[in-house]
């Protein structure tokens, strides 16, 4: 098993551009989760799923969207990227029932 | 509105002695309560949880201790390794929802 899987692990990217931000699980977990984690902060919820086809807003949705068309992916689009989205975002996947997440390794943003 | 806190944002410990992580809440919906490891350029990974029908719960040298009335809850390691050297999260859950509230987080710092 790979667990949780994110792609990129670093980019860069120009105020007002847009771009995907990948996440995979192979673990046929039901629940899947986005979070920011800002420098001294904790993790902030984004977005999350319970199954696929259906998503809803976390603490700070503001700004990105998701979609949930299979059980095993959960891409986070930034449609205009700007400076105060710069963070590091992690990837979550949990097993309905079991209280425990799976964390990715993260990917690293940095708008500019 | 941080509704998990953790107030120390780093804490230092000889190797052997005993550490000892803090976490505070203010909902009283949390009924779920996690803590977390992180370490440099990973994700968070699980460490040990602890129901509200508990007040304690063990898992080698780790120990969590949930005080409801106080709203607190505290992670004991014993004895403190070098290799605990690293960021720990508390996060809380409500029954009636999907979602994990982070603290900001405790950088313990094992000394050898």
């Amino acid at each position: 098993n790979a667990g949780v899987t994110q792609t990129p692990k670093f980019r860069i990217l120009k105020i007002g551009q847009s771009m995907t931000l990948q996440c995979a699980q192979d673990m046929n977990h039901n629940y899947m989760y986005w979070y920011r984690q800002d420098p001294g902060m904790g993790l902030k919820l984004i977005y999350y799923s319970v199954g696929a086809g259906i998503t809803d807003k976390g603490e700070v949705p503001n700004g990105y969207n998701v979609s949930r068309s299979t059980t095993e992916d959960f891409p986070l689009r930034l449609e205009l990227a700007a400076p105060s989205q710069t963070s590091v975002y992690f990837c979550a996947s949990m097993l309905a029932g079991s209280e425990t997440q799976y964390f990715g390794p993260g990917t690293r943003l940095l708008v500019l | 509105d941080q509704q998990v806190k953790q107030n120390s944002p780093s804490l230092s410990v000889q190797e052997g002695r005993i550490s000892i992580l803090n976490c505070d809440y203010t909902n009283s919906m949390f009924d779920y309560f996690l803590w977390y490891k992180k370490y440099p350029a990973e994700g968070p990974t699980f460490l040990i949880s602890i129901s509200s029908i508990k007040d304690k719960n063990e898992d080698g040298r780790f120990t969590v201790f949930l005080n409801k009335s106080a709203k607190h809850l505290s992670l004991h390691i014993v004895p403190s390794q070098p290799g605990d050297s690293a960021v720990y999260f508390c996060a809380a859950s409500a029954y009636t929802g999907n979602q994990f509230y982070f603290g900001t987080g405790t950088s313990l710092t094992v000394i050898p």
